[in-house]
């Protein structure tokens, strides 16, 4: 059972425009969610987080939204760069536990 | 600051062998975790450990043991290698449970 749902394993946007990559999750407990990049080759660097009691969190270029009555949880970030191609994975926290359930991952391709 | 290191970042093994992957970090975190990823799976947790001297079970512990004997590092041990874990491994670590940074990874191929 995948608690955690990423269900567009890519996306292709133009250099400049907005990218969205979309999460859904199932599990009504967790409670803080988190979004990684990562690169060919190298480990997950962490991005970008919002705790469940928040709807939106604000870093530069990236946004994180929570819809929680959807139970969904989007990325956008704005404008897109070359440097921003990755796979991203999405990833959320039990209350009150140490675990994280992370998502398939969308591999994002900017194109220039 | 290195933050966290995995030693080797590739290795290849026969069927049946042994072998321990070393993770290190050097934030004072007291939780540490090993992933695998394989294509398709995402990341998928294999064992944990909340602090010096305690492991417990992931996802897919099956073929793996762990230890952490020092705070610092967390060892992910393979008994008695087989083809279906040929993976990448990850070890990842964090102070308050929530946010986790990871290591660069081990790249294993057991032939």
């Amino acid at each position: 059972d995948q608690q955690v749902k990423q269900n567009s394993p890519s996306l292709s946007v133009q250099e400049g425009r907005i990218s969205i990559l979309n999460c859904d999750y199932t599990n009504s407990m967790f409670d803080y969610f988190l979004w990684y990049k990562k690169y060919p080759a190298e480990g997950p660097t962490f991005l970008i987080s919002i705790s469940s009691i928040k709807d939106k969190n604000e870093d530069g270029r990236f946004t994180v939204f929570l819809n929680k009555s959807a139970k969904h949880l989007s990325l956008h970030i704005v404008p897109s760069q070359p440097g921003d191609s990755a796979v991203y994975f999405c990833a959320a926290r039990d209350f009150g536990n140490e675990k994280l359930t992370f998502g398939t991952g969308t591999r994002l391709t900017i194109i220039p | 600051n290195a933050g966290v290191t995995q030693t080797p970042k590739f290795r290849v093994l026969k069927t049946g062998q042994s072998m321990t992957l070393l993770c290190a970090q050097d934030m004072n975190h007291e939780y540490m975790y090993w992933y695998r990823q394989d294509p398709g799976m995402g990341l998928r947790l294999i064992h944990y450990s909340v602090g010096e001297g305690t492991t417990a079970k992931g996802e897919v512990p099956d073929g793996y043991n762990v230890s952490r004997l020092k705070k610092q590092n967390f060892l992910l041990g393979l008994e008695s290698a087989a083809p279906s874990q040929t993976s990448v491994y990850f070890c990842a670590s964090t102070i308050e449970g929530r946010t986790q940074y990871f290591g660069p990874g081990t790249r294993l191929l057991v032939l």
